[in-house]
């Protein structure tokens, strides 16, 4: 079964400090991974997936086959930054999308 | 840039009455999917749909659920004897493809509210 982990609902930073969003995940195949954002009023849309291995935002996530762990990290954030940000998992070719309960991300100037 | 439309916004409906949620997915893509978002919970799948047939479906997705695409444009959510517990926002998406290369992307979602 597919099973997405976002340990914390809500997550406190100063603008400029580290930010990191912790995701783990279970499933038995090849996992797709991606985070998702929704900004204030506007609809989900997508930060970035691990096949990309892109930086988006100043954002980046690593896939963590081990650790099964797909953490988002940012070295500084910004008050804009401030979000719910969703964790993502769907098998390879597989529509099946399954998502973390969400951490919400405050910024403080 | 084109995008993903849904309506309505908001949708109040009785106990046991039928609804019937709209989208117009982005016009080149291939791949349809409704998701909901029980407030306060995560978002969860419910079907995905792929050349006029569901693809894959969740468990929440019953036989009071049924999805259509009744003409070249429009990709729709009937519940039909719809129950308190289907409150929530309901999200349209659609994708070129399946899988991790392809983005999906989400219309704004409707809210529904059963009373």
């Amino acid at each position: 079964a597919q099973r997405v982990t976002q340990p914390e609902k809500l997550l406190s930073v100063f603008k400029g400090a580290p930010v990191e969003l912790k995701c783990n995940y279970s499933y038995s195949g090849s996992p797709e991974l991606f985070w998702y954002v929704q900004y204030s009023r506007q609809r989900l849309q997508l930060l970035l997936r691990h096949i990309s291995r892109e930086s988006i935002k100043g954002f980046t996530a690593d896939l963590n086959k081990g650790e099964t762990s797909f953490h988002l990290k940012k070295p500084f954030a910004q008050e804009e930054d401030s979000a719910m940000y969703y964790c993502a998992l769907s098998g390879y070719n597989n529509n099946d999308m399954r998502f973390g309960a969400g951490t919400r991300l405050t910024v403080k100037p | 840039e084109p995008e993903v439309t849904q309506t309505p916004s908001h949708q109040v409906t009785q106990m046991g009455q039928e609804v019937i949620l709209r989208c117009v997915p982005i016009s080149n893509h291939l791949y349809f999917y409704w998701y909901r978002q029980i407030l306060g919970q995560k978002v969860e799948f419910l079907v995905s749909f792929y050349n006029n047939e569901i693809s894959e479906k969740s468990e929440i997705f019953d036989d009071q659920f049924s999805v259509e695409r009744p003409d070249g444009s429009n990709f729709t959510l009937k519940i039909r004897s719809t129950k308190l517990e289907d409150s929530a926002m309901y999200f349209c998406a659609s994708s070129e493809g399946t899988g991790g290369t392809y983005e999906q992307y989400f219309g704004p979602g409707t809210r529904l509210t059963v009373t």
